[in-house]
Order: structure tokens, then C-alpha cells, then sequence
């Protein structure tokens, strides 16, 4: 059972909006730093958002990132077919002294 | 550019001991922390370790504390994970990661940046 709670699942048709949700505690989330992760199937993770809301170059600015006390947020607008992807959250925890990941979203573009 | 190279993984037998490599290249490596992260067949990712820039101290997950260990020689721009002790539930792929905040300790701020491509570890009997 991981420390920060992801919907197993999201999907949307292309050109829609669709929002994952990364649940956590005061320990991690609430004073830490969050970061999003996108895997495509049969891949390597690849950094999609660090620091809550900011995106490595090379990202579109389809995706944002957001955080509310001890929950974070990314959001994918204008879906395309290439977001079919697994997505992480992951996050420092101060009662763990270590880093913990959500147990991932996978996306799927109707 | 970064480039990380996972090497070292097999098939292994419970108790076991393996010890995996990631070489590293197109960056100062002696400048950023590392990490390890594992992902079980079909199942979401892990973090399994951090090793400061310097080597001066890590920090390990409890599913691996006291079994496995983290170093890395900056002079060969190479990380290790030297793994003991290897249970059933160890078994998948293991990525190395770089964190983007150099000279950083914990709680860094710009997320693991560059990834390798993974080495598989199968620990059965």
C-alpha cells in the first residue's frame, strides 16, 4: 500500500482535460516538495514536473501541476493520444526520511 | 547529454547477494545525489535508495534497510547498490536516477531528472 493515493485509472476522449489526483499527509505533501513522473509503456520514467508546478524543458505546457495542503494535482489539457501513459507522484517524507511514490495512474485517450 | 546505464541484474536464488552498476556519463557526477528505484513486474514504482553527491550519507527505504547498501566512486562516475540477503519480493527492474539539484541532501527540489533503462533482477528459486 504506498504512502501517496493515485486513482488507478483516468481516461478521456482526445482534446479533453483530465486531472490525477496524489492524496498524502503533512509529513510528505503538506511541507514537501512534489514531482510527477510519466512512463510509456514498455519505458523508462521520464520527469514531467518537479517543485509542484514546474516543468522540465521540453514539456508541453499541456500538462500543469498544482498543490492544496496535503494533496497534489497534474493535470493533462488538450489530450493526445501520446499521453497514454502510466503517471507517478512522488514525494520526500520526513517521518520515512525517504521518498515515496504514488501507486501510479494509468491514462487512457478514448 | 546525461546518460545512465544500469548493469548487473540476473537470476538469482533467495539469500543470495548481487550487486548492481549504473555508469554514469555527459554530467559532473560528483555534483548530484543518486537514486535507486525498483519496479516489480506489472507494478508501480518504488524508491529503493539516495546516496548524497559526496557519498556522505544515504537514505533507504524500509523495505531494504540493513540488506541492501548504496555507494558510488566519483572518480569512475559509477553508482552501486550492493544487495544482500535478496527475497522473492526484490524481484524486477531497478532504475537509476539522478536528482536534478545538485549538491542537494534530501527533499530536493527539481525530482529525478535523468533515468537509466533499467536492469532486471529475479530472485527465485
Amino acid at each position: 500500500q504506498s504512502v501517496l493515493t493515485q486513482p488507478p485509472s483516468a481516461s478521456g476522449p482526445p482534446g479533453q482535460t483530465v486531472t490525477i489526483s496524489c492524496s498524502g499527509s503533512g509529513s510528505n505533501i503538506g511541507r514537501n516538495y512534489v514531482s510527477w513522473y510519466q512512463q510509456l509503456p514498455g519505458a523508462a520514467p521520464t520527469l514531467l514536473m518537479f517543485s509542484q508546478k514546474q516543468r522540465p524543458s521540453g514539456v508541453p505546457d499541456r500538462f500543469s501541476g498544482s498543490k492544496s495542503g496535503t494533496s497534489a494535482s497534474l493535470a493533462i489539457s488538450g489530450l493526445r493520444s501520446e499521453d497514454e501513459a502510466d503517471y507517478f507522484c512522488a514525494s520526500w517524507d520526513d517521518s520515512l526520511s525517504g521518498y515515496v511514490f504514488g501507486n501510479g495512474t494509468t491514462v487512457t485517450v478514448l | 547529454q546525461v546518460q545512465l546505464m544500469e548493469s548487473g541484474g540476473g537470476v538469482v536464488q533467495p539469500g543470495t547477494s548481487l550487486r548492481l552498476s549504473c555508469a554514469a556519463s555527459g554530467f559532473t557526477f560528483s555534483k548530484f545525489g543518486m537514486h535507486w528505484v525498483r519496479q516489480a513486474p506489472g507494478k508501480g514504482l518504488e524508491w529503493v535508495a539516495f546516496l548524497f553527491y559526496d557519498g556522505s550519507n544515504a537514505h533507504y527505504s524500509d523495505a531494504v534497510k540493513g540488506r541492501f547498501t548504496i555507494s558510488r566512486d566519483n572518480s569512475k562516475n559509477t553508482l552501486f547498490l550492493q544487495m544482500n540477503s535478496l527475497r522473492a519480493e526484490d524481484t524486477g527492474v531497478y532504475f537509476c536516477a539522478r536528482d536534478g539539484t545538485v549538491y542537494c541532501g534530501g527533499n530536493c527540489p527539481r525530482g529525478f531528472d535523468s533515468w537509466g533503462q533499467g536492469t532486471l533482477l529475479t530472485v527465485s528459486s
